[in-house]
């Protein structure tokens, strides 16, 4: 049971380039999410899915866009890469959305756009 | 603007002693409360929930919330090095998404 995993690990990229965060989770969670962590900014919600099928858009959405793959994957795209997403990447789910429910988070991606 | 805060520290505390971690929330309606701890360059873990008035206890650690006071707060006893690391609250509002607070910074020496 690998619980959330997420890739890549590290990732450099230029500005204007474009990727995919790539997110999957075994527990059979209906919920998940993708954040930020800046330093001195905390954790900030990019987007959520609460069950497959949906998404919606969180604190931060400008930039990014998502995709809920299928009950197990979401993915986070950078379409046109700034060195203002310089950050770290975590992908969460918990068993169902939002309130009540503990969220598990994956280990992280971290992007350096320059 | 719905706010978690917490003191960013660093809280230092010796081995064995116990530690404080303290939190407030700006939102009366939050339901569901929730301790993360953080080891540096690591994802977050979840360590207590909470979701009523109260103590919770776990092991060594305490959670403890008071909804009057918007307060909620994590005690560590018989704190060790071990321990050393930053821990996050987070305050599930209704029909939003989690609210993380910036974290506080525990360094327990042994």
């Amino acid at each position: 049971n690998a619980g959330v995993t997420q890739t890549p690990k590290f990732q450099v990229l230029k500005t204007g380039q474009s990727m995919t965060l790539q997110c999957a989770q075994d527990m059979n969670h209906n919920s998940m999410y993708w954040y930020r962590q800046d330093p001195g900014m905390g954790l900030r919600l990019i987007y959520y899915s609460a069950s497959e099928g949906t998404t919606d858009k969180g604190e931060v959405p400008n930039g990014y866009n998502v995709s809920r793959l299928n009950k197990r994957e979401f993915s986070l795209r950078l379409e046109s890469a700034a060195p203002s997403q310089t950050s770290v990447y975590f992908c969460a789910s918990s068993p169902q959305p939002l309130e009540v429910y503990e969220q598990y988070f994956g280990p992280g991606t971290r992007l350096t756009v320059t | 603007q719905k706010e978690v805060e917490q003191n960013s520290g660093p809280l230092s505390v010796p081995e064995g002693a116990i530690a404080s971690l303290n939190c407030t929330y700006s939102d009366r309606g939050s339901q569901s409360f929730f301790w993360y701890r953080q080891y540096s360059g690591k994802s977050p873990e979840l360590i207590m929930s909470i979701y009523s008035n109260g103590d919770k206890e776990d092991g060594r650690f305490t959670a403890q919330l008071n909804k009057a006071s918007q307060y909620v707060s994590l005690l560590i006893r018989d704190s060790q090095p071990s321990d050393s690391a930053t821990y996050l609250c987070a305050v599930a509002q209704a029909g939003t998404a989690l609210i993380f607070g910036k974290g506080t910074t525990l360094s327990v020496s042994s």
